[in-house]
């Protein structure tokens, strides 16, 4: 069945630092795909998505480019901020699926 | 625009109690869903509905019943509570692909969360 697999935290940054949380999927056909972020004591918010291959979304900063060859959707920052301390969760839909599939999460600490 | 809404925010039950966690959207979303969140296991998928009248079984079922008589509501009931039912609670909402593709599910939107401690 369809999966999502993202890098297993936490990942620990400086301020102003570049991240990368890498995410690669399995699925059957072209699924939509999205990036979440919950912080602390919150519920999960979309971030960016992306529904076809070559897409590129963006959000606050953030970005992930829907790479259909490698099938992955990895979520890139130039600069981070102590504000962006949080969970983020790589997901797909499939056209099959009638769920959303989540990755585990990826702890993010920024530092000041 | 509130959104989904979830109540209670902080919930502790005994052992073999039972209690009903009330979702609500206003963004007329014909799917919706139930998660429980675990330190280090994730969203787990408990119950989902793609409309009124329809509700599926998700990931962890077992201990758990929905309904879906409205839209705009779909509460999650706990037969009797179990220490292993601690965790966080969340509901989400999406639209779906409508009456020609159903059971396809956009982007959802998640409610504050149910903290439950059972003892």
């Amino acid at each position: 069945g369809d999966s999502v697999t993202q890098m297993e935290g936490p990942v620990t940054l400086s301020e102003e630092a570049f991240l990368t949380i890498n995410c690669t999927y399995t699925a059957t056909g072209y699924p939509s795909l999205f990036w979440y972020v919950q912080y602390p004591g919150e519920g999960l918010q979309l971030l960016l998505k992306a529904t076809k291959a070559d897409d590129k979304g963006s959000n606050k900063g953030f970005e992930a480019t829907y790479r259909k060859e490698t099938t992955s959707f990895h979520l890139e920052k130039g600069s981070v901020q102590v504000s962006d301390s949080a969970v983020y969760f790589c997901a797909l839909s499939g056209p099959r699926d009638d769920k959303i599939i989540f990755g585990k999460g990826t702890r993010l600490h920024i530092l000041p | 625009n509130a959104g989904v809404t979830q109540t209670p925010k902080f919930q502790v039950l005994k052992t073999g109690q039972s209690m009903t966690l009330q979702c609500a959207q206003d963004m007329n979303h014909e799917y919706m869903s139930w998660y429980r969140q675990d330190p280090g296991m994730g969203l787990r998928l408990i119950h989902y509905s793609v409309g009124a009248g329809i509700t599926d079984q998700g990931e962890v079922p077992n201990g758990y019943n929905v309904s879906r008589s409205t839209t705009e509501d779909f509460p999650l009931r706990l037969l009797s509570a179990a220490p292993s039912q601690t965790s966080v609670y969340f509901c989400a909402s999406s639209y779906s692909g409508g009456t020609s593709h159903p059971r396809v599910v956009y982007e959802q939107y998640f409610g504050p969360g149910t903290r439950l401690t059972v003892t």
